[in-house]
């Protein structure tokens, strides 16, 4: 079975600049998640898709960042304009199943990510 | 708010050494427990979790955990250390009656000396 999928691996870009990461989950998966992870920190959820819609966007800087999961697939994280501080690894990862209010033991796959450097 | 430490930033070990590696999470109930294990380049990879029954969890490549429930801990063990167990290990917790959102710890990183 195929994992997660992100493109690019690695990203340099100027501060003030956009960019803009790709993520297919695994196959049938209908949750995706993004994560953005700084260097000496744990991941933390930016964003959840189920299916094509989001379930929360809570912590996900709404004037720079977007994200979208059109026809429930893959997905792209966009970053318009970048600043110093976004320099992190994206992570993309997927669940099987939909969380829908009841108690999800659904395990995470996460992809390789891609590692961002803002100068 | 929900929380997961993880005093440990570092630790360095001999080969064939036993391993512990600590995390202690603050939540009002019993949370879902995970660890992960993430090598340099690579994604988050799954060890092991815990979401109800016994406390004493096995998990992938010799690693096991413990959810002590008075001490709000969830440490990772492993009996004989490999030098490819050289990585970044996340303590996370899941929140039951939510989403499935993980609220990860800041890692240790395991260093392994021949």
């Amino acid at each position: 079975e195929a994992g997660v999928a992100q493109s690019p691996r690695y990203k340099i870009i100027e501060k003030r600049q956009s960019v803009a990461f790709w993520c297919n989950p695994i196959s049938g998966h209908a949750t995706l998640y993004w994560y953005q992870q700084i260097l000496g920190q744990g991941p933390k959820l930016l964003i959840q898709f189920q299916n094509n819609g989001v379930v929360d966007d809570s912590q996900l800087p709404k004037d720079r960042f977007s994200a979208e999961r059109l026809k429930g697939v893959d997905s792209t994280l966009k970053i318009q304009p970048a600043k110093l501080e976004d320099s992190a690894v994206y992570l993309c990862a997927s669940s099987l199943f939909e969380t829908g209010g009841l108690i999800s033991t659904d395990t995470q796959y996460f992809g390789p990510g891609t590692r961002l450097t803002v100068l | 708010a929900q929380s997961v430490t993880q005093p440990d930033i570092h630790i360095t070990v001999s080969e064939g050494a036993s391993l512990e590696l600590r995390c202690n999470y603050s939540y009002g109930a019993t949370p879902y427990l995970f660890w992960y294990v993430q090598s340099p380049g690579q994604g988050l990879q799954l060890l092991l979790k815990y979401f109800s029954g016994d406390t004493l969890v096995q998990g992938i490549k010799g690693f096991e955990a413990e959810f002590k429930r008075s001490q709000s801990s969830f440490n990772l063990r492993k009996p004989s250390v490999h030098w490819s167990d050289a990585a970044e290990y996340f303590c996370a917790v899941g929140l039951p009656h939510n989403t499935d959102k993980l609220i990860f710890g800041t890692g240790t990183r395991l260093q392994v000396f021949p």
